[in-house]
């Protein structure tokens, strides 16, 4: 079953502690991504990547990391985690990178609370 | 279920009625948009899309409408079901980008 796979789904934790939140496709697509969505703000990108080794800044950067070091991999890294990056997390992958637009597939959220 | 619907803006419609759902986007060089549903506890679903070239597409029960013109852009579903209860997103692509700018979103209630 072609799918996005998020861990953990829920997750609670201190302000400063470091974290990462995983992501990972099974559909061999090039394109991966991860949101944040926030009430009544919708999805914002956080960072996304084009390809193996190719990352990039999304519009909601700042706290946060990520690293493709494989192609199905797509980790989100938060290295002091503050409490307003509590927030529901999406990953999401698509196929194609082309100017003629994807439809993206979305994982099941993470559930972050930073105390 | 998750939070992120609680400041929405709702469409309440009978069970068997049609609902349009609209989206004013933002980027008049937007080139591809797409349909999404999320239901409470899961992730945005694709529903359905249309590129710029075009201004109407019909899909299962769905169809979409894009007017350019005052970037305007709807979701009909014919005969609504309890199923369909969920938040609606659209999202644009910016031509040129490889990205999605997402609207905030429209809760629908079906009511039977």
């Amino acid at each position: 079953e072609a799918q996005v796979t998020q861990n953990p789904r829920y997750l609670i934790t201190v302000t400063g502690k470091k974290l990462t939140v995983t992501c990972s496709q099974n559909m061999n697509h090039e394109y991966m991504s991860w949101y944040r969505q926030d009430p009544g703000l919708g999805l914002r990108q956080i960072y996304y990547s084009m390809n193996v080794e190719v990352t990039d800044k999304g519009d909601v950067p700042e706290g946060y990391k990520v690293s493709r070091k494989e192609k199905r991999n797509f980790p989100l890294i938060l290295e002091s985690p503050s409490p307003n990056q509590t927030s529901l997390y999406f990953c999401a992958s698509s196929l194609t990178r082309t100017a003629a637009g994807t439809e993206a597939f979305f994982g099941q959220g993470t559930r972050l609370t930073v105390v | 279920g998750e939070s992120v619907g609680l400041h929405l803006p709702t469409l309440s419609v009978q069970e068997g009625d049609n609902s349009i759902i609209n989206c004013a986007y933002s980027n008049s060089a937007s080139d591809y948009f797409i349909w999404y549903k999320q239901e409470s506890g899961k992730g945005p679903q694709f529903i359905i899309d249309i590129r710029s070239n075009m201004d109407k597409r019909q899909g299962q029960r769905v169809t979409v409408l894009l007017n350019k013109t005052v970037k305007h852009l709807s979701l009909q579903i014919a005969a609504t079901q309890p199923g369909d209860s969920a938040v609606y997103f659209c999202a644009e692509k910016p031509g040129g980008y490889n990205k999605l700018i997402f609207g905030a979103g429209t809760r629908l209630a079906v009511h039977p």
